[in-house]
């Protein structure tokens, strides 16, 4: 079956335009995730997604990120007002059970997002 | 939240060499697992360790989960450059994954 699929692979834009990346996940996969990896750097969790409960949102990095998972399955990590520090590879994962049942996360390709 | 440490950050060997990795916490986990990245790619399960003191072998490499479920360590065999990559651990209760270390071997 199909992976994580993420779009666009990468994206260029303006300081100051906001930006939206989207994030397919495997189908049937309850959870989701968001993480940020900046240039040589591990991943910086950003916000998750199980089932119908609330996102955590303890990683977002400021109220200019947001996230949003549309009948449980296509989430959207949209930034407003870029900044250069935004720039970085955005990558998503999906797992079948939430992490405290023991999961798997299966990793989208990412999307560079340079912000000019 | 858990606060997983991975050292050595960096390291470079030469092909054949053997070396070992950690991930560190003053935390308990029911489990932890290691991942791998290679450049331009998502990260890849490798191994999920569960029981205190359990080893597990992937063929080159054996990984190793501490008895106090605190730590654990991957060892690589004769290091080939296909293992060049970034090796992150990260515990099954929280989403976070250690800083990790980069890996390369070189030919």
């Amino acid at each position: 079956g199909a992976g994580v699929s993420q779009s666009p692979s990468n994206k260029v834009t303006e300081k100051g335009k906001d930006v939206e990346l989207r994030c397919d996940p495997i189908s049937g996969h309850t959870a989701l995730y968001w993480y940020r990896q900046s240039l040589g750097q591990g991943l910086e969790f950003l916000i998750y997604f199980q089932g119908n409960s609330a996102p955590d949102k303890s990683g977002l990095p400021s109220d200019r990120f947001s996230a949003e998972r549309t009948g449980g399955s296509v989430s959207t990590l949209t930034i407003q007002r870029t900044q250069q520090e935004d720039s970085a590879v955005y990558l998503c994962a999906s797992s079948l059970v939430p992490p405290d049942r023991g999961y798997e996360q299966y990793f989208g390709p990412g999307t560079r997002l340079t912000v000019t | 939240t858990q606060l997983l440490e991975q050292s050595p950050q960096f390291l470079s060997i030469q092909e054949g060499e053997n070396l070992t990795v950690y991930c560190n916490s003053s935390s308990v986990f029911s489990s932890l697992q290691w991942y791998r990245q290679e450049p331009g790619e998502g990260p890849v399960l490798l191994v999920t360790v569960v029981t205190g003191g359990e080893v597990k072998k992937l063929k080159r490499l054996t990984f190793q989960f501490g008895d106090a479920r605190k730590d654990s360590s991957l060892h690589i065999t004769a290091a080939q450059p296909g293992d060049t990559g970034l090796y992150l651990c990260a515990a099954n209760n929280d989403m976070r994954f250690g800083a990790g270390t980069r890996l390369t071997v070189k030919p």
